[in-house]
């Protein structure tokens, strides 16, 4: 069965950092794309930023709001992913969920990806 | 930037058939995804690249696309369906994910 388990979430002052994990299991997590996907209290999803399997280059995306403060990487070791968060603001607190990535590619050889299956998330709290 | 739109509530009664409507300028070229969040829960995806249903998820559940724009439906809705649906899907160029507003379902 494939399990995601997300932690390391917390309450952060507005300027300072976290980093989630996520631990992973029930599949073969090197071969895997993954995604982050946050959600504030009382709002609707926002897709954070993926990392490609590193035998796709392993390369990373991020969601404009995101881009330069926020990193992902992966230790397929551990089977686990990870999401530093640098630069926090009161608008970063929201429930962060770790997805597996389904993907294809279009005509134009884009990659687009999508969420599949979802962590139970864990909480981040910016505020001083 | 780019946009997926939704209706922010249907209503139905139990048995009726649901219809969750998402407009996007790209889904003429692009997949939608649908994904439904009971109260509390993480999201689960319900309908992958227009009109897939992923294992464990009812046949009353389906998807299509045409033009601009995707449907999700759900035909003899129960109880249990009532939830946030959101639909997905990315821009022309792959470069911005979106996610619609969200759409609360009713069933009562």
């Amino acid at each position: 069965e494939v399990q995601l388990v997300e932690s390391g979430g917390g309450l952060v002052k507005p300027g300072g950092s976290l980093r989630l994990s996520c631990a992973a299991s029930g599949f073969t997590f090197s071969n895997a794309w993954m995604i982050w996907v946050r959600q504030a209290p009382g709002k609707g999803l926002e897709w954070v930023g993926r990392i490609k399997s590193k035998t796709d280059g392993g390369t990373t995306d991020y969601a404009a709001p995101v881009k330069g403060r926020f990193t992902i990487s992966r230790d397929d070791s551990k089977n686990t992913l990870y999401l530093q968060m640098n630069s926090l603001k009161t608008e970063d607190t929201a429930v962060y969920y770790c997805t597996t990535a389904t993907y294809y590619y279009d005509i134009s050889a884009w990659a687009n990806d999508a969420s599949d299956i979802w962590g139970q998330g864990t909480m981040v709290t910016v505020s001083s | 930037s780019y946009e997926l739109t939704q209706p922010p509530s249907v209503s139905v009664s139990p048995g009726q058939t649901a219809r969750i409507t998402c407009s996007g300028d790209a889904l003429p070229k692009k997949y939608a995804y649908w994904y439904q969040q009971k109260s509390g829960q993480a999201p689960v995806p319900v309908i992958y690249e227009d009109s897939k249903r992923p294992s464990g998820i009812p046949e009353r559940f389906s998807g299509s696309s045409s033009g601009t724009m995707a449907t999700l439906t759900i035909s003899g809705a129960q109880v249990e369906d009532e939830a946030d649906y959101y639909c997905y899907s990315t821009d022309s160029s792959a470069n911005h994910r979106v996610f619609g507003g969200g759409t609360k379902l009713t069933v009562l």
